[in-house]
């Protein structure tokens, strides 16, 4: 079976870091997807891992642990606008569909 | 704007009515997928083209539910005799094979249904 495994909340404050991670259980790897969605819109793509390590891309890193089945987002410097549904999203092997977790959605405060 | 469009942004429907979505991709990009979301959930994957074939089908899918992409372009998505239990957001994506390795999807704003 496909599962994958977020926290459904989070708090922080403007400013600081946080880490939200993902666990996964899938029939296949073929790569693990994190999207950022604001309320009543669309997600929109955040960053991509295949093999394990960080991938740092401005104030938002991921980090992929295969043999763990593990993920985490860390974004840094939060900002109000920060304040939305994060989705990580496994693409399981020899398909092009993703399976996606609930979501964290991460309240951040002034 | 040249980002993945969708229309209707919303519809409402009684119970037992068909309905039907499109979703226009970006241009040039050669998959489009489906994905259906309810509140609190992430998205749950329908289906996906590449070009004007359908690839994979979701076994979650019942028979109500029908995709069509005639041209490779635009898609379609109707749902037959609606039940209050399709109630939800229609997301649609789209992805260009030919660039990135990692094949990013991009996502349109959806089309949320309400059966009442």
């Amino acid at each position: 079976g496909q599962n994958i495994d977020q926290p459904t909340e989070m708090t922080a404050t403007e400013g600081a870091i946080v880490q939200i991670n993902c666990t996964y259980q899938t029939s296949g790897f073929n790569g693990l997807f994190w999207y950022q969605q604001h309320a009543g819109e669309a997600p929109t793509f955040l960053s991509y891992n295949v093999l394990d390590g960080l991938e740092e891309k401005g104030r938002f890193s991921s980090f992929l642990s295969r043999s763990k089945g593990y993920s985490y987002l860390l974004l840094k410097e939060l900002q109000m606008k920060d304040s939305a549904s994060y989705l990580c999203a496994v693409r399981p092997g020899n398909t092009d569909k993703l399976i996606f977790g609930t979501g964290t959605r991460l309240q951040v405060f002034p | 704007d040249t980002g993945v469009s969708q229309d209707p942004r919303h519809k409402i429907t009684k119970r037992g009515q068909n309905v039907t979505f499109r979703c226009d991709p970006i241009s040039e990009h050669n998959r489009l997928y489906w994905y259906r979301q309810t509140l609190g959930q992430g998205p749950e994957f329908l289906t996906y083209f590449q070009n004007e074939a359908q690839l994979e089908k979701s076994r979650l899918l019942s028979d109500r539910f029908s995709a069509e992409r005639p041209k490779g372009s635009f898609s379609t998505l109707e749902i037959q005799r609606t039940e209050q239990g399709d109630s939800a957001m229609y997301l649609c994506a789209s992805s260009f094979t030919g660039g990135r390795t990692y094949n990013e999807q991009f996502f349109g704003p959806g089309t949320r249904l309400t059966v009442l």
